[in-house]
């Protein structure tokens, strides 16, 4: 499968700052992304669709505003919290397609604490 | 939009037994379904997924079923072992895309 990182593994920030989260594809160029949100003991929630060259596509419910999301190359898709406030606080999971286009394959995740 | 019912939330077996998971989807032309496992504070890890055209699959002690007709499929773990224990996602992909929806989660847990 496809081997992804990301950085950083955690981080606390200040309630109205900005945090940005990188997803890095280390194995294979990824044209498509994924940004994931799990709050504890909850299931993943998709955010958004992160396309390469592309603006992504936000799910619904989403604030395209507060979430901005760049994939500048084949390997790396960021992440931007904006304005962060305590109820941003999550675990925040990027995934990679595979080459047969089907299966996705997680980052480590980022957890993020807005104090 | 496409949902995913996944039963039940919690399951506890002993060492040894089996262990079987269920997610009902809503949109019929789904047609990729993933199981994933994961640790506390862990990545999901992809351990079985099976495509529309395929009523089962099997991977030594993992295996899935899908029934397309009753839109619902299933994960069977056997010979269960403590390292089993964890939170197991069923998903779905929306339509013909590759975008997942997930199901609820279910913590397993073996017992010695």
């Amino acid at each position: 499968g496809a081997v992804v990182s990301q950085h950083p593994s955690w981080v606390i920030c200040k309630s109205g700052t900005s945090v940005k989260i990188e997803c890095r594809s280390l194995d294979f160029q990824a044209t498509t992304m994924f940004w994931y949100r799990q709050f504890p003991k909850q299931s993943l929630m998709l955010m958004a669709t992160s396309n390469e060259g592309s603006k992504a596509t936000y799910e619904q419910g989403v604030e395209k505003d507060k979430f901005l999301i760049n994939h500048a190359s084949l390997t790396l898709s960021t992440l931007t919290v904006t304005s962060a406030h305590p109820e941003d606080s999550s675990f925040y999971i990027c995934s990679v397609t595979g080459l047969a286009g089907f299966e996705q394959f997680f980052g480590p995740g980022t957890r993020l604490t807005v104090l | 939009g496409e949902n995913v019912e996944q039963h039940p939330s919690t399951l506890s077996v002993q060492e040894g037994d089996s262990a079987v998971i269920k997610c009902t989807y809503s949109d019929s032309a789904s047609n990729y379904f993933p199981w994933y496992k994961q640790e506390l504070g862990k990545r999901p890890q992809l351990i079985i997924d099976i495509r529309s055209n395929v009523g089962e699959k099997k991977d030594q002690r993992i295996a899935v079923t899908l029934n397309k007709t009753a839109k619902h499929f299933s994960l069977h773990i056997t010979e269960t072992q403590p390292e089993d224990s964890a939170v197991y996602f069923c998903a779905a992909s929306i339509g013909g895309a590759q975008k997942l929806v997930f199901g609820q989660g279910t913590r397993l847990t073996i017992n010695p």
